[in-house]
């Protein structure tokens, strides 16, 4: 069990520019999430996907994100044309099963200048 | 949505003593998870809870699920310096099988003084 990776660890970003993160989970985990954390707040749920189907996305998910996860294993989560407003740590997180319990990975932190 | 109410926002405490913090809702949840988060790093689940007035310990960490399923606490005897760090009551939303999308408290941030 090596544990869900994110990379990159950090991101610095200028307003505008589009971002791109990789998560790779728990190698048998089927769910893949991910989470949303401004700094002094708790995680906020985004998007999820049950292998390669993405089975739920958050309002907080405007248009200019977009997550995929193409052979049921990485996913990467994209952010076009990035605002100072996005400016937070993007944490990914599997679970065998939707009922299993959510291990997170060490986040992405991202600051858009 | 459902939102989750933590208590105290922060906590300055002597090494050794007993710590007790505690999640509230307007609303009813099926499960209270408790998590803890370390700076740089992503939360890791201390304890779960899945029914109604069941009391959990995991070491010195003992966490309820209150009765009117609307609250949970956690407590942390004897703390020692490595429980620093911020703690995070989360829930899945009960209105349909929501799995692992969590809903999360914002936190008690605890400091232990050596």
């Amino acid at each position: 069990d090596t544990g869900v990776s994110q990379d990159p660890r950090h991101k610095i970003t200028k307003r505008g520019q589009n971002v791109t993160f990789r998560c790779d989970p728990i190698s048998e985990h089927n769910r893949l999430y991910w989470y949303r954390q401004t700094l002094g707040q708790g995680p906020e749920f985004l998007t999820y996907f049950q292998n390669e189907a993405q089975l739920e996305k958050s309002r907080l998910l405007s248009d200019r994100f977009s997550a995929e996860r193409p052979k049921g294993s990485f996913s990467t989560l994209e952010i076009q044309r990035t605002e100072q407003g996005d400016s937070a740590m993007y944490l990914c997180a599997s679970s065998l099963t939707g009922a299993s319990p959510l291990h997170f990975g060490n986040g992405t932190r991202l600051t858009v200048t | 949505g459902q939102q989750l109410n933590q208590s105290p926002q922060s906590m300055f405490i002597q090494e050794g003593e007993d710590v007790s913090m505690n999640c509230t809702s307007s609303s009813i949840f099926n499960t209270w998870l408790w998590y803890k988060q370390d700076p740089g790093e992503g939360p890791v689940l201390l304890i779960a809870l899945y029914k109604a007035g069941e009391l959990t310990s995991n070491g010195r960490l003992t966490a309820q699920f209150g009765i009117t399923r609307k609250d949970s606490f956690l407590n942390i005897s004897a703390s020692i310096p490595s429980d620093v760090g911020i703690y995070f009551c989360a829930g899945p939303p009960t209105s349909y099988n929501a799995g692992n999308m969590l809903t999360f408290g914002g936190g008690t941030r605890l400091m232990v003084k050596p």
